[in-house]
């Protein structure tokens, strides 16, 4: 079974400037997620996706950071324009459901953004 | 509020020695508690969840709500655990995941 895909793996940018992460889930997984992981934290729940709705994102800094599942399969995070303290691993997880054992996360290599 | 709790950075033992990996949460309710791990180079995977009860490469977890913790336990740590831990709360659709705590098994 092919694993999360996640591209770039590597990105550096300037502050101000856009940039847009992509994530292709484990194939037949309703549910996606986006984390934030600052160095030496661990990962901060941005957005989570139930096929393509919304189900939360509390913590995903809207005037900045926006996301989209649109057929309901592979997502794209956009940041824009970035700030220094968006340097981090964006990391992107599927799972099957959101209740018992569906909840196991499955998790891409992660996005390493460097903003100067 | 932090919801997870790892109080330890960096934890260090020598094979064959019992290892405790501390986890406190504040929740109110049920939660679902999860350990997490990532070897050198790997992605983050699942080691264990509260629910299965179930015992992953030799590591156990237990639930206490009294003292609302879940540490993971090991009897005898072997090199190849050296890993980055990290202990997460589920509650409904958010996660919440402790900030880590790095294993050296030393030989």
């Amino acid at each position: 079974e092919a694993g999360v895909a996640q591209s770039p793996r590597y990105k550096i940018i300037e502050k101000r400037q856009s940039v847009a992460f992509w994530c292709n889930p484990i194939s037949g997984h309703a549910t996606l997620y986006w984390y934030q992981q600052i160095l030496g934290q661990g990962p901060k729940l941005l957005i989570q996706f139930q096929n393509n709705g919304v189900v939360d994102d509390s913590q995903l800094p809207k005037d900045r950071f926006s996301a989209e599942r649109l057929k309901g399969v592979d997502s794209t995070l956009k940041i824009q324009p970035a700030k220094l303290e968006d340097s981090a691993v964006y990391l992107c997880a599927s799972s099957l459901g959101t209740s018992g054992g569906l909840k196991t996360q499955y998790f891409g290599p992660g996005t390493r953004l460097l903003v100067l | 509020a932090q919801r997870v709790t790892q109080p330890e950075k960096l934890l260090s033992v020598f094979k064959g020695a019992p290892v405790e990996l501390k986890c406190n949460y504040s929740y109110s309710g049920s939660p679902e508690l999860f350990w997490y791990v990532q070897y050198s180079r790997q992605r983050l995977q699942l080691l264990l969840r509260h629910i299965s009860r179930e015992s992953i490469k030799g590591f156990t977890a237990d639930l206490n709500k009294g003292e609302t913790s879940f540490h993971l336990k090991k009897p005898f740590a072997q090199e190849e655990d050296s890993a980055m831990y990290y202990c997460a709360l589920g509650n409904f659709n958010k996660f919440y995941f402790g900030s880590g705590t790095k294993l050296n098994v030393k030989p």
